[in-house]
């Protein structure tokens, strides 16, 4: 049984280009949250999906945006890329209305 | 005032020795509390989760949760060189909320 994965492992991006990176939830879990997780940080939640619909959304900007697939994996975009975007991009997955959160390996993002 | 606090050491122990780590937070809304290990380069994995006050124990580890002073713990008995890793707690207001992490605490057992 796969766990979560997330595509690419790393990317290296110039400031104001956009960025897409991409999850697969574990294989039963319906729900996907992405985290921003910065060198030497916890992570910091940006937003939930839940039947294809955005449904919490931590303090990031506009630029952030995602997207919910029909087969529960999920896309998270970034705009207008920025230096402080530079960070560890994490990818969880659970059943709704359930606690356990289940982590990919993440994304590392390298704003040049 | 930051909702989650936690020292982020780096907390250096011999093997065998029992290791404690604590969260504080402010917001007495949260009901769930979660202790999530991550290596270096890797995703967090959750250690275990314990909702409301009270203790859990799973093998090696026993986390606290003191709602009163709102302080939490994870104890790790007989630690080993492969628990060195940053330990986050984090906590939630209900099964679906968002999820806040403390910043971590990085975690060396020396052989």
């Amino acid at each position: 049984d796969a766990g979560v994965t997330q595509s690419p492992t790393h990317l290296i991006k110039t400031r104001g280009q956009q960025v897409t990176l991409r999850c697969s939830p574990k294989s039963g879990h319906d729900t996907v949250s992405w985290y921003q997780q910065a060198l030497g940080q916890g992570p910091q939640f940006i937003f939930q999906y839940y039947e294809e619909e955005e449904r919490q959304r931590g303090n990031f900007p506009d630029r952030f945006s995602g997207h919910q697939f029909p087969n529960y994996s999920s896309e998270l975009n970034v705009n207008a890329l920025l230096l402080g975007d530079s960070a560890l991009y994490l990818c969880a997955s659970s059943l709704y209305r359930v606690n356990e959160q289940f982590f990919g390996p993440g994304t590392r993002l390298t704003v040049l | 005032q930051k909702e989650v606090e936690q020292d982020p050491g780096p907390l250096s122990v011999p093997e065998g020795a029992i290791v404690s780590l604590n969260c504080t937070y402010s917001n007495s809304a949260f009901q769930y509390f979660m202790w999530y290990r991550q290596y270096s380069r890797k995703g967090p994995e959750l250690l275990m989760y314990t909702y409301s006050s009270g203790n859990k124990e799973d093998g090696r580890f026993t986390a606290q949760v003191d709602k009163s002073s709102k302080y939490i713990s994870l104890f790790i008995r007989d630690s080993q060189p492969s628990d060195s890793a940053t330990y986050l707690c984090a906590m939630r207001k209900t099964s679906y909320d968002k999820v806040i992490f403390g910043p971590g605490t990085s975690l060396s057992v020396i052989p």
